[in-house]
Parts: C-alpha cells; sequence; structure tokens
C-alpha cells in the first residue's frame, strides 16, 4: 500500500520563526490534507490540497503531485502553533493513510 | 461549522470490561471512522463505515467492533477490554469518499487497567 513519510519528525522554534514541514508519498494520489492536533488532542483541518499552492494567514502549503511531495510553511510562528501536524492521503474510495506526523514546539 | 462530538474525553476501564465509545456527527455525512493513535504510530484505522448498517474493516480491527444503526452514530465497541487497548480513540466523518474533508471529534483517552 500507499506509505506516507514526513520530516523532521521533531522541530523546535523560537516564536517568529519560519519552518517548512515535508510529506513524500509514494504513490500517486489524487488529493493530500493537512492536519493540526492541538496539545489537547483534537484535530483540525488546516488544508485540503491535491495539487498547487493554497494560502491560509500564515500558513501555506504547496503539494507537487508528480514529485509525490507536499510542504506546509509556517511563517512568523507562534506558541499557538505547537502540536503535531499530520499529512493525509487517500488509500481506495475512503481510507486515508496518515504520516507519523511532525511534532512542533514554539518557544515563547 | 461541523461538528463531530465523542461520548467521553476521558475514560478508565478495568481488564475485561465491555466498553463503548461513541461518536455523533451533526452533518449529515455517509462516511465515519475509528482510529487509534499511538505514540510513534499515527494515526491507524480501526473500522469505518460508509452508510448505516455498513461497516468495513480497517488495518487493525482485532479486538473491536463497530455500530451504525443511525446515520450521525458511530460506536466503537471493546468487547473484553484489554491493557494494550490502552490509547487515544479519534472518530472521524466525511461526506462522501475520499475526495472530501475528514472532521475529527475532540478524542477519548481511553486507560485499560
Amino acid at each position: 500500500g500507499i506509505q506516507v513519510e514526513q520530516s523532521p519528525p521533531d522541530l523546535i522554534l523560537q516564536e517568529g520563526a519560519n519552518s517548512t514541514l515535508r510529506c513524500n508519498f509514494s504513490d500517486s494520489v489524487n488529493n493530500l490534507q493537512w492536519f493540526h492536533q492541538n496539545p489537547w488532542g483534537q484535530l483540525i483541518n488546516l488544508f485540503y490540497i491535491p495539487s498547487g499552492t493554497k494560502q491560509n494567514g500564515r500558513l501555506s502549503a504547496t503539494t507537487v503531485a508528480t514529485e509525490r511531495y507536499s510542504l506546509l510553511y509556517i511563517s512568523s510562528s507562534q506558541t499557538t502553533d505547537s502540536g503535531v501536524y499530520f499529512c493525509a492521503v487517500p488509500s481506495g474510495t475512503y481510507k486515508y493513510i496518515f504520516g507519523t506526523g511532525t511534532r512542533l514546539k514554539v518557544l515563547a | 461549522d461541523v461538528k463531530v462530538t465523542q461520548s467521553s474525553r476521558y475514560l478508565v476501564k478495568r481488564t475485561g470490561e465491555k466498553v463503548f465509545l461513541e461518536c455523533v456527527q451533526d452533518m449529515d455525512h455517509e462516511n465515519m471512522f475509528w482510529y487509534r493513535q499511538d505514540p510513534g504510530l499515527g494515526l491507524r484505522l480501526i473500522y469505518f463505515s460508509y452508510d448505516v448498517k455498513m461497516k468495513e474493516k480497517g488495518d487493525i480491527p482485532e479486538g473491536y467492533s463497530v455500530s451504525r444503526e443511525k446515520k450521525e452514530r458511530f460506536s466503537l465497541i471493546l468487547e473484553s477490554a484489554s491493557t494494550n487497548q490502552t490509547s487515544m480513540y479519534l472518530c472521524a466523518s466525511s461526506y462522501l469518499s475520499t475526495t472530501d474533508t475528514q472532521y475529527f471529534g475532540p478524542g477519548t483517552r481511553l486507560t485499560v487497567l
């Protein structure tokens, strides 16, 4: 089945710094999602991005489907950005496969 | 906004007990999912349902069963809880297929003693 790898596994930033998270997948996909899991466990959708670039405030994402990767950019990071970031790609009609996540800690 | 709710945020049970985890969504979504999340392993799919009374095994169904009697409600059942089922359990829903976004509930942190 399709494999999803995320890097780096852990990231520590000072408040105000920028970062790039990467998601590689082993097969062609027709969409990709990015999620943020806050410290209380809630997963929030960030982007639904099959290809191209999307922006939402300080966050943006780019998926290059032909090269099988997606990037999540966080600019001017804040302590509230801390948590775990997951990417997920479809596997079949209903299922998603999740990466193991990037754990981000933003220090004040 | 889509809302997915789970019956408990924290739950402590004893080995051998029957455990019910409930999930309710309010957006008329066709699909519902149960995942468990463990450190270093990410999210793993236990079961999913694409219609009322329909269910499909995910990647780790052993030791679990599910029930979907109404469209908005999807229950996860641990017939006889064991300590290796201590985990975070996450419910999600989506409208149709994997062309649609998944929405997650707040999670239930289950401890089996």
